[in-house]
């Protein structure tokens, strides 16, 4: 069974730009979530899509957004980037609820925002 | 509020020794998730564990154990017999059964085992 896949591995855009990052969860997972990571901050939750709903949303501004497809799919976009945007952007998927299921990581995408 | 703290951002310990990686959380929920995640240099989270709120038993797998104690808000993971194999950021996370399906990380706790 292939894993969470993410593309691109690597992006290197600059201050002002937008950039949309992909996701491919498991095989028959429904729900997919997307986390950033910085040394400063940690882990943070971003969204979290079930069935091409968001289900639930984090702490950040409006400029992060994202989508999922009928086949599971989600794509994560941010706008007008910021420096502090640089990070790595994880994916993961689960078949249902996150607090009853097993998430599945991806590789992530690291963005370098310059 | 929900938080959770792993006071130790850096340990070092040499292969074989025994490591606790310490977590403690802060939640109002009665009902609520406790999960531990790898994080090896290769960058991919790897679940190890969830444990709710109403089984407070121990667990152990293989080299690995958790000791959750909510009168300490504690749920802590040790590792016995380290291997170098073993190194690897660990994040303790929490989610709330109350609220949305959202998890809170842990700062997470960087291990370092030397051969």
């Amino acid at each position: 069974k292939a894993g969470v896949t993410q593309t691109p591995r690597y992006l290197i855009k600059t201050r002002g730009q937008q950039v949309t990052l992909s996701c491919s969860p498991i095989s028959g997972h429904r729900s997919v979530s997307w986390y950033q990571q910085t040394p400063g901050q940690g882990l943070q939750f971003l969204f979290e899509y079930f069935s091409e709903t968001q289900r639930n949303k984090g702490n950040f501004p409006g400029r992060f957004s994202g989508r999922q497809f009928s086949n599971s799919r989600s794509e994560m976009n941010v706008s007008t980037l910021e420096l502090g945007d640089s990070a790595l952007y994880l994916c993961a998927s689960s078949l249902g609820q996150v607090r009853h299921n097993e998430q599945f990581f991806g590789p992530g995408t690291r963005l370098t925002v310059l | 509020a929900q938080k959770v703290t792993q006071a130790q951002t850096e340990i070092s310990v040499v292969e074989k020794e025994d490591v606790t990686l310490d977590c403690v959380y802060e939640t109002r929920d009665t009902t609520y998730y406790l999960f531990w995640y790898k994080q090896p240099p290769s960058g991919e989270l790897v679940f190890l564990i969830r444990r709710n709120s109403f089984d407070e038993q121990n667990e152990i797998s293989g080299r690995y154990s958790w000791n959750f104690q909510k009168s300490t808000s504690s749920f802590n993971f040790t590792i016995t017999a380290s291997q170098v194999v073993d190194s690897a950021v660990y994040f303790c996370a929490l989610s709330e059964a109350g609220r949305d399906d959202k998890i809170i990380f842990g700062k997470g706790t960087r291990l370092h085992i030397l051969p």
